[in-house]
């Protein structure tokens, strides 16, 4: 599983409310990805890092943030909820020296 | 726009048969192209790669086609088994050689 952990796995939470998920990975891999993934749109990148402090925008970055502060831990926030961020979110990395992606367990967010 | 198009449709196929799944884009000229897995409730595994300078690339019973031309990918698995059942995605580098962008996946049902 290439040492990614996502926490939490499961998350319900309230309109307007902030919510940050983690991505914690162990073998000091330098880019990181963030994707949602909903029926019929398939997995869409959010945000991108390709080093500390290095991160980048993806298809739908509107609505959220992210932070990578130290290369293990890559933070999504929704700075407040919407029903429409309800979703599966996915945490990735690439493989070293390889364009290959390995994705986290996912993080179910439900936005009430 | 950039696109990448997958047949929304889900696949049906016999035990036994070849399943053959498409991938489109438009508006890239992708160095590389790859095929990934995906389980219910799991995330994306990669199966392969090909780059733009190969015409097929074979693992076991999957083969992999890549017509820059015609800006399409065939992922192909011989002798299909029930087990071979999930979601195929194909995946590229968008405006960047990090920036993985995925298709919407085509979903592969094998009756035994």
């Amino acid at each position: 599983d290439a040492g990614i952990t996502q926490s939490p796995r499961h998350k319900v939470t309230e309109t307007g409310t902030p919510v940050t998920l983690r991505c914690h990975q162990t073998e000091n891999h330098r880019y990181m990805y963030w994707y949602r993934q909903d029926p019929g749109h398939g997995l869409r990148l959010i945000h991108y890092s390709y080093g500390v402090k290095d991160t980048d925008k993806g298809e739908v970055s509107d609505g959220y943030s992210v932070s990578r502060s130290k290369t293990e831990d890559f933070l999504l926030t929704l700075e407040s909820a919407t029903s429409s961020q309800t979703s599966v979110y996915f945490c990735a990395i690439l493989g070293q020296g390889t364009t290959e992606a390995f994705f986290g367990q996912g993080t179910r967010l439900t936005v009430v | 726009s950039q696109k990448i198009e997958q047949n929304s449709e889900a696949l049906n196929i016999q035990e036994g048969k070849t399943a053959t799944l498409t991938c489109n884009y438009t508006n890239y000229s992708p160095a590389y192209l790859q095929w990934y897995r995906q389980d219910p409730g799991r995330g994306p595994v990669f199966l392969l790669l090909i780059r733009e300078n190969e015409k097929e690339k074979r693992k076991e019973r999957l083969k992999v086609t890549f017509d820059t031309t015609l800006k399409q990918s065939l992922f192909h698995i011989t002798a299909s088994q029930p087990a071979d059942s999930a979601t195929y995605l194909c995946a590229l580098p968008g405006d960047s050689s990090y920036k993985l962008i995925f298709g919407s996946g085509t979903r592969l049902l094998v009756r035994p």
